[in-house]
């Protein structure tokens, strides 16, 4: 699995945009960019993932930069309840492989 | 409810006593895999399997074993705890298709004294 690397920690004021950024430069071809967040002791949850193309839903968007080796999770009006640990991981999709979550971001939300 | 179950969900053992953390989805997935979090260290997988009867170690996998007899059940065994195992222990499954993403349980805090 390539590695990816986090900045520990962000804050965001609540209703502003939230961008987390994840740096994944040997990232393979084949392989997916998936965002995760964990909030408090609580199972981690997914929020999106993308090969290439920017992704939208109801939770996030992700931007994945065009040579792949980057990415940015946006949470566009960021909630108190959007604080938690952001982790963003690349596998092959539905791949049959270790995967490797590092220790994310802690998002914190400020009123 | 699509779901991941783990039992116990709190348990505080003795060093040496073997002990079993249950894991089960009803997802009917292929991908099931157990996770350690301790503080500063984030995820660390322990063992994943791909199918029944098909495992592999993870990142972590010392002192721990775990079995696939069933699809759907993903037992993680302690067969001799150890202080250092004292941690928050997450079961994950996905399928084997698109598009992957894991599914996990509530967690199970182990303490070992």
């Amino acid at each position: 699995d390539a590695k990816t690397t986090q900045p520990p920690s962000m804050d965001c004021a609540e209703g502003r945009a939230a961008n987390l950024p994840c740096n994944h430069s040997t990232i393979s071809g084949n392989e997916y960019v998936y965002w995760y967040r964990q909030i408090h002791s609580q199972g981690p949850q997914y929020i999106i993932h993308g090969l290439k193309n920017n992704e939208t839903n109801e939770m996030a968007s992700l931007i994945i930069t065009e040579d792949r080796k980057s990415s940015t999770l946006i949470l566009p009006h960021a909630t108190l309840r959007d604080t938690a640990v952001y982790y963003c991981i690349v596998r092959v999709t539905g791949g049959y492989q270790k995967v490797t979550f590092g220790t994310g971001t802690k998002l914190q939300v400020i009123p | 409810e699509a779901q991941v179950t783990q039992n116990p969900r709190y348990l505080i053992t003795v060093t040496g006593k073997k002990l079993t953390v249950t894991c089960s989805q009803n997802m009917n997935h292929e991908y099931m895999s157990w996770y350690r979090q301790d503080p500063g260290l984030g995820l660390r997988q322990i063992y994943y399997s791909m199918n029944v009867e098909v495992t592999d170690k993870g990142d972590v996998p010392e002192g721990y074993k775990v079995s696939r007899k069933e699809k759907r059940n993903f037992p993680l065994i302690l067969e001799s705890p150890s202080p250092n195992q004292t941690s928050l222990y997450f079961c994950a499954s996905s399928q084997s298709g698109p598009p992957g993403e894991q599914f996990f349980g509530p967690g199970t805090r182990l303490t070992v004294l």
